[in-house]
């Protein structure tokens, strides 16, 4: 089992570019969601899904889609980038519900 | 609304000193508690947990009770190690399938 994986792990972007964060896992868990760390603020929510199909946004959702069209994945999407975005990305998934939740490594965004 | 309240950091101890990290909470119902543990350089992994009043998380050495008196959920560990250096994060389940974190605390242990 891989877990949750990221990609990628770093990123530098310009203000007004547009990128997708890859997340997958391999545990056949109903329940991702994507949050971000930014210091001395803990993990705030963005959007979370709770299973294929659904999807519903978190404390923090502007300037961010997502889709699952499968089990498996939950790409997360900035439209158009802003240096207020600049943060570390997890994506994080459990079986059902909070119980349990697996992080994958993150991803360190810088928008300039 | 729902909120979590950790120490702030970093705290620095030396090896084999006894770990006290606080974490208050304000909630409506009842919610389940959990800690949990970002090491340097990775992803949070659950640490331990609680579901119900009186309950005590274990892991690694690490206890938690959920208080509901004192809206209390202290991290604790007898003897520390320099291998438990890491950022600490209390969260409570606020129904919605959504967590609400702590702001993390950092732990130094200094050999």
């Amino acid at each position: 089992n891989a877990g949750v994986t990221q990609t990628p792990k770093f990123q530098v972007l310009k203000t007004g570019q547009s990128m997708t964060l890859q997340c997958a896992q391999d545990m056949n868990h109903e329940y991702m969601s994507w949050y971000r760390q930014d210091p001395g603020m803990g993990l705030r929510l963005i959007h979370y899904s709770v299973g294929a199909g659904i999807t519903d946004q978190g404390e923090v959702p502007n300037g961010y889609n997502v889709s699952r069209s499968t089990t498996e994945d939950f790409p997360l999407r900035l439209l158009s980038a802003a240096p207020s975005q600049t943060s570390v990305y997890f994506c994080a998934s459990s079986y059902e519900g909070l119980e349990t939740q697996y992080f994958g490594p993150g991803t360190r965004l810088l928008v300039l | 609304g729902d909120s979590v309240t950790q120490m702030e950091g970093p705290v620095t101890l030396s090896e084999e000193a006894f770990l006290t990290i606080n974490c208050t909470y304000t909630a409506t119902g009842y919610p389940s508690l959990f800690w949990y543990v970002q090491y340097p350089g990775e992803g949070l992994q659950l640490l331990l947990k609680a579901t119900k009043a009186d309950d005590k998380g274990s892991n690694k050495g690490f206890e938690a009770t959920y208080r509901k008196e004192t809206t209390s959920f202290h991290l604790e560990k007898g003897s520390v190690q320099v291998s438990d250096s890491a950022v600490y994060f209390c969260a409570l389940s606020a129904g919605n399938y959504q967590l609400i974190w702590g702001a993390g605390t950092k732990l130094i242990i200094k050999p």
